[in-house]
């Protein structure tokens, strides 16, 4: 099964702060990402598909890179409604498997 | 647009199974590939498995291999999540969750509760 290691567990920043957010995957998985934001007591929504696309509806604030083993979400200028955890998904091979997740807080 | 809508909350005791289900309105159901993800309390998101109707294979996470069966019904536009020998440890929200095959669109269910308790 590919692992997928995200970092870091969790993080606190402020309103209007950029944020990175980086999941590393354990053998090459081409463009194959999804990054996931999930707010307490409601449903994973996608934000990102294939590494980089933005999902529609979803701000520009929020963009992905990387290909490979190696991918990053970064939230340009943290709003309010971001506090929330988020997850990469990996969809290159069976099982489908999920990073740990990262809690952004409110610092 | 796709809706996806889900059975309500059960209460099982342990060893016994369970069935989510997940009706699909809009679409077309025959084209979308099908997962199921739980989410333990506090915990992160498990894939569980999925299933694509038009290619007819399923694929389950190794630690579900033998207690997970997921189907899907054309007919119906439902697809199904049943887990058996249910343990404390299965306490969960179960999601599924439907994309299509280009992987540009993707929808989710509300989420159904399974509480497993004696």
């Amino acid at each position: 099964d590919i692992q997928m290691t995200q970092s870091p567990s969790s993080l606190s920043a402020s309103v209007g702060d950029r944020v990175t957010i980086t999941c590393r995957a354990s053998q090459g998985i081409r463009n194959d990402l999804g990054w996931y934001q999930q707010r307490p007591g409601k449903v994973p929504k996608r934000l990102i598909y294939a590494a980089s696309s933005l999902q529609s509806g979803v701000p520009s604030r929020f963009s992905g890179s990387g290909s490979g083993t190696e991918f990053t979400l970064t939230i340009s200028s943290l709003q309010p409604e971001d506090f929330a955890t988020y997850y990469c998904l990996q969809q290159n091979s069976y099982p489908l498997t999920f990073g740990g997740g990262t809690k952004v807080e409110i610092k | 647009q796709v809706q996806l809508v889900q059975s309500g909350a059960e209460v099982k005791k342990p060893g016994s199974s369970v069935r989510v289900s997940c009706k699909a309105f809009g679409g077309t159901f025959s084209s979308f590939a099908i997962s199921w993800v739980r989410q333990a309390p506090g915990q992160g998101l498990e894939w569980m498995g999925g299933i694509t109707p038009v290619f007819g294979t399923t694929k389950y996470a190794q630690k579900f291999q033998g207690s997970v069966t997921i189907t899907a019904d054309g007919a119906t536009t439902t697809a199904y999540m049943e887990l058996s020998s249910l343990r404390s440890e299965d306490t969960a929200v179960y999601f599924c969750g439907v994309g299509s095959l280009d992987g540009t669109s993707e929808y989710w269910g509300q989420g159904t509760l399974v509480t497993v308790s004696s």
